[in-house]
């Protein structure tokens, strides 16, 4: 069993509409919590950082943790074509000095 | 947000030569760098962490003699692929460690892709 499970995708929304993106982990020692977007052929952007259980919002992203079942989601709301992207969540077990376990990223593609 | 600069943004060598591929933190001082390879649609894997001024540590079943890796400055890390096969081909991509506010967290490099001949 991977550590860290993902929908690879594709995922294709119109838009506006609101995007749900999830994870599942089984190492309960996780503690942090990110979420990036990697366009096609570039590093990685990261959008969502946490450490607790519950929602971060910030503007249109909201990230969800519920470590009592291990899963992570991702919300966007009001989605664009520039959201287009793959989004990979990850995790670590300390801070930014410890061994990032990424998954393996979700394909989204908002149409116009 | 901190920026993390790559150099090469692409590459193509033949088969047997060394490539090196540089990580700069642009704005910041980075004591803990990180080296990933990217598989087509795979995620990233961690190739092996780097710390300023000490041996980086690598991750299991990752050559340290084919992939050197020197964090000369708290600015500056390099990854040399040595002796590069096709096998090698892949899409690399460092991070810098960086702790603001309330944040520590790692922010990643724009990759560097690699193509053996």
């Amino acid at each position: 069993q991977k550590e860290v499970e993902q929908d690879p995708g594709p995922l294709s929304v119109p838009e506006g509409a609101i995007v749900s993106l999830n994870c599942t982990y089984s190492n309960s020692a996780f503690q942090y919590f990110m979420w990036y977007r990697q366009y096609s052929r570039k590093g990685p952007e990261l959008l969502m950082y946490t450490y607790s259980s519950g929602n971060k919002e910030d503007g249109r992203f909201t990230a969800q943790v519920d470590k009592s079942s291990k899963y992570i989601s991702l919300f966007i709301r009001d989605s664009q074509p520039s959201d287009s992207a793959t989004y990979l969540c990850a995790m670590t077990w300390g801070g930014g000095y410890q061994k990032v376990t990424f998954g393996t990223g979700t394909k989204l593609q908002v149409i116009p | 947000g901190a920026v993390v600069s790559q150099h090469p943004s692409r590459v193509i060598c033949k088969s047997g030569t060394s490539v090196k591929i540089e990580c700069r933190s642009l704005d910041f001082q980075a004591t803990t760098m990180f080296w990933y390879r990217q598989f087509p649609k795979q995620s990233l894997m961690l190739m092996a962490t780097s710390n300023e001024g000490s041996k980086a540590t690598y991750e299991q079943g990752v050559e340290k003699d084919k992939f050197l890796i020197n964090h000369a400055s708290l600015t500056l890390s390099t990854l040399t692929v040595t002796s590069a096969h096709p096998e090698d081909s892949s899409f690399y991509i460092c991070s810098a460690r960086v702790w603001q506010a309330a944040t520590d967290t790692q922010y990643f490099g724009p990759g560097t892709r690699l193509t053996v001949l």
